[in-house]
């Protein structure tokens, strides 16, 4: 079965940082590129980040640029996303998602959650 | 980041036909292919459509997309209960350099 799973989600104060972590399994990780989107509580999908399968192209969403960075370990089947300087606007689900050869994405994680909270 | 627009609600009753629009820009949609996707509550998004009108494996063709210029549509026949979810379009866009979605429609069935 393909599957992503992430983790490393917890509840953060402001201005602090987390770092998410995602792996991959049941197909060959480093032909795929993958991203980040959240969803913040009650509201809608918002990509966040992308990295190319090999290339090491990173892409950021503004919200995010400059405080986010993505990373990955293919020799792992692993993505991370290091999040510094978090605000109460970052709280949402995180999802790892893989984008397939049509660029879909097709493989979601089940998400984890990061909440930003004094 | 924009969003893609969308209108927040629709509604249907069983065996209907309705239609959900997503509107761009020549940026994104304009200039680059539109996906759509389906979130039951409490569960992850799946893809419905890619490149604008192809359908995935397992996906009934009941749900067929298309794209005219800045717009998109989402339709789906014969509405079955199971059908009830949110719905959002996205595209790549070009002068952002990322992935827009739209702010998704909820699709209630009567």
């Amino acid at each position: 079965e393909m599957r992503l799973v992430d983790s490393g989600g917890d509840l953060v104060q402001p201005g602090g940082s987390l770092r998410l972590s995602c792996v991959g399994s049941g197909f060959a990780f480093n032909n795929y590129d993958i991203n980040w989107v959240r969803q913040a509580p009650g509201k809608g999908l918002e990509w966040v980040s992308y990295s190319n399968a090999n290339d090491g192209t990173t892409y950021y969403a503004d919200s995010v640029r400059g405080r986010f960075t993505v990373s990955r370990d293919n020799a792992k089947n692993s993505l991370f996303l290091q999040m510094n300087s978090l605000t109460s606007d970052d709280t949402a689900l995180y999802y790892c998602v893989r984008a397939n050869i049509e660029d879909a994405f097709d493989i979601w994680g089940q998400g984890t959650l990061v909440t930003v909270s004094s | 980041q924009s969003v893609l627009s969308q209108a927040p609600s629709a509604s249907g009753t069983p065996g209907q036909r309705v239609t959900i629009s997503c509107s761009g820009t020549s940026s994104n949609i304009g200039s680059n292919s539109v996906y759509w996707y389906q979130q039951v509550p409490g569960s992850a998004p799946k893809v419905v459509i890619y490149k604008n009108d192809k359908r995935p494996s397992g996906v009934p063709d009941r749900f067929s997309g298309s794209k005219s210029d800045t717009s998109a549509s989402l339709a789906i026949s014969g509405l079955r209960s199971e059908d009830e979810a949110d719905y959002y379009c996205a595209s790549w866009d070009d002068s952002l350099r990322g992935v827009l979605f739209g702010g998704g429609t909820k699709l209630t069935v009567l």
